[in-house]
């Protein structure tokens, strides 16, 4: 089976840095995803990483280190449109995702 | 740009009734998704699919079943709606497991209430 670990809520001020953690025990892992979702919507894939190391994509970065069963999504220049979920979900070797309880950001100006 | 569309926004139904709540998928994806979505536990699997007539048990398939007849479109069933699967339900397809990212695409959800 798989746990994911994520916190509850966070909240960080317009223009700053936010890293958001995850952390996972798994049998198997084939590849660690973060999904962003907004309230009432559907969630929408931000990174995926399958390897150690730091995944850039724009302003949204995530970085995985599977030794420590450890993965952080990590979001710069923060803008009012950021507030929203951030899910991280972790595929087992049967190639379903397991997802974490999500980590509500919000961002306030 | 994929698209997943699920049958209803919301939907308010009786204990007891059979529900179906219905998936279509416009990329000719193999691999399509059941879940429900509650705060503070996530998403969790329902059931999936990975080809017409295939289908496998998620991490909660208790009180529910699927259908998958056409490679576009899953249902799940609600065979007796009770009030403990009042929830948001969201399904979501994909390519294969040979694709490097196996990235999973989201319907919009449905909002079921069961009174």
């Amino acid at each position: 089976g798989q746990n994911i670990d994520q916190p509850t809520e966070m909240t960080a001020t317009e223009g700053a840095i936010v890293q958001i953690n995850c952390t996972y025990q798994t049998s198997g892992f084939n590849g660690l995803f973060w999904y962003q979702q907004h309230a009432g919507e559907a969630p929408t894939f931000l990174s995926y990483n399958v390897l150690d190391g730091l995944e850039e994509k724009g302003r949204f970065s995530s970085f995985l280190s599977r030794s420590k069963g450890y993965s952080y999504l990590l979001l710069k220049e923060l803008q009012m449109k950021d507030s929203a979920s951030y899910l991280c979900a972790v595929r087992d070797r049967g190639n379903m995702l397991t997802f974490g309880g999500g980590t509500r950001l919000m961002v306030k100006p | 740009d994929v698209k997943v569309t699920q049958s209803s926004r919301y939907l308010v139904k009786r204990t007891g009734e059979k529900v179906f709540l219905e998936c279509v998928q416009d990329m000719d994806h193999e691999n399509m998704f059941w879940y429900r979505q509650d705060p503070g536990l996530g998403l969790r699997l329902i059931y999936f699919s990975y080809d017409v007539k295939m289908k496998e048990k998620g991490d909660i398939p208790e009180g529910y079943s699927v259908s998958r007849e056409k490679k576009e479109r899953f249902s799940l069933i609600l065979e007796s709606a009770s009030t403990n699967q009042t929830s948001m339900y969201l399904c979501a397809s994909s390519y294969p497991r040979l694709a490097s990212s196996y990235e999973q695409y989201f319907g919009p959800g449905t909002r079921l209430t069961v009174t």
